[in-house]
């Protein structure tokens, strides 16, 4: 049981460049959740789902993209990379309701 | 909308004593949910405590308690008898209990620091 795991640790993106942030979590939990966490500030949710199918924004979802074609996998897309996406990037997962949120080791993006 | 407000950007405690952290609260939604977790040096988030807007009881998880006062719409973290070992950052989050707990508000965030 692996938990949740983040792929890549760190990167480092030109200005304009793509890229996928994986996210994978073996609970088979309904809910998974992207956040990001900037200096001196507390995480802000990106896009989240409710299950396989099922996309939503958070409070900062531009510049971003999501899908969840299955209940494991929850990447998330940066289509233009821009310096103000450089961050730390927690993928997280819950059962629902009830269940506490458990999060990844994050992904440190640097864009330059 | 949802807003968490964390006052104390850093704190000093003698190792053994007690410590709370503040966290207040602003919602508009009848049901929801607060979360305290600490995010160590190392960087990954961990879960500590969880209470729900129904909860009558304060919730306890072994040495982190939380002290709900939904008049005063706080929910401050106490931990008693502080170890070297729970210096870090503590964060306090909410989310509205109708959709889960994937859509969580976070505050800004304390600095604890225990001194020896």
């Amino acid at each position: 049981n692996a938990g949740v795991t983040q792929t890549p640790k760190f990167q480092v993106l030109k200005t304009g460049q793509s890229m996928t942030l994986q996210c994978a979590q073996d609970m088979n939990h309904e809910y998974m959740s992207w956040y990001r966490q900037d200096p001196g500030m507390g995480l802000r949710l990106i896009h989240y789902s409710v299950g396989a199918g099922i996309t939503d924004q958070g409070e900062v979802p531009n510049g971003y993209n999501v899908s969840r074609s299955t209940t494991e996998d929850f990447p998330l897309r940066l289509l233009s990379a821009a310096p103000s996406q450089t961050s730390v990037y927690f993928c997280a997962s819950s059962r629902g309701a009830s269940g506490t949120q458990y999060f990844g080791p994050g992904t440190r993006l640097l864009v330059l | 909308a949802q807003k968490i407000t964390q006052t104390q950007p850093g704190m000093f405690v003698q190792e053994k004593e007690a410590v709370t952290l503040d966290c207040t609260y602003d919602t508009s939604d009848q049901s929801y949910g607060l979360f305290w977790y600490k995010q160590p040096s190392s960087g990954e988030m961990i879960f500590l405590i969880y209470q729900g807007s129904y909860d009558e009881q304060n919730a306890t998880e072994g040495r982190y308690s939380l002290n709900f006062q939904k008049a005063r719409k706080s929910a401050n973290l106490v931990i008693s008898a502080s170890q070297l070992g729970d210096s870090a950052m503590y964060f306090c989050a909410m989310s509205p209990l109708d959709f889960g707990n994937e859509k969580l508000t976070f505050g800004t965030g304390t600095r604890l620091t225990i001194i020896p």
